[in-house]
């Protein structure tokens, strides 16, 4: 069945440095990648998202990068500041209602 | 989001006793969705709905059952509580479309004692 793998489970950054996020995926027919932002206690929200059919999208100081041929895509968040700490989620969705997502990463501003 | 709400946020219940959690959308997506959160495992799908009267199960399904008689409302029962569903659930929904994300309630926090 379809997998995903995201790393690092864990990251730290000085506050203004960039932060990436990377997840792999097994099945080739994934179509649609959405990245979550949970902070604690809190529900995952939607915070970004690409399309199978595209390659890069940006809002803001966040992008996300999609490479189908090694079926891995990327968060960046750039300028990260202290409210950008909290877990991230990626997840592949295959089809109409099947969402795999990653173990998560917890991502550490350091002020 | 505030179009879809969880209840209750917090429920500590005792082995063996049946418990159901609750879970409303304003939105009528279609498709909605039964998750558990653990620590190492992120979130596991339980159940699903693709409209009302249609379900099927998901990645962990044993010892839950769900039903939804109405597009709005999906609860999720434990039928005989296990300290191993100690978990925070969270309810979602989706309108099922390509690139449609999922759109979560705020989670209830479940402890079995």
């Amino acid at each position: 069945g379809e997998n995903v793998e995201q790393h690092p489970s864990t990251l730290s950054v000085q506050e203004g440095d960039s932060a990436v996020i990377k997840c792999t995926y097994s099945d080739s027919a994934s179509n649609y990648f959405p990245w979550y932002k949970q902070e604690l206690g809190k529900r995952p929200q939607l915070i970004i998202d690409i399309r199978s059919n595209v390659g890069e999208k940006k809002d803001q100081r966040i992008a996300v990068t999609l490479n189908k041929t090694a079926k891995h895509f990327s968060l960046h968040i750039t300028e990260t500041q202290p409210e950008d700490s909290a877990v991230y989620f990626c997840a592949a969705k295959e089809g109409t209602y099947k969402y795999i997502f990653g173990t998560g990463t917890r991502l550490k501003v350091l002020a | 989001d505030a179009g879809i709400t969880q209840s209750p946020r917090y429920k500590i219940t005792e082995t063996g006793r049946q418990v159901t959690l609750m879970c409303h959308q304003t939105w009528s997506h279609s498709y909605m969705f039964w998750y558990r959160q653990d620590l190492g495992h992120g979130l596991r799908l339980i159940y699903y709905s693709a409209a009302a009267d249609i379900t099927d199960k998901g990645e962990v399904p044993d010892g839950y059952v769900v039903s939804r008689s109405k597009t709005e409302n999906f609860p999720l029962t434990l039928e005989s509580a296990t300290r191993s569903q100690t978990s925070v659930y969270f309810c979602a929904s989706s309108t099922g479309t390509g690139g449609s994300p999922l759109h979560f309630g705020n989670g209830t926090r479940l402890t079995v004692t």
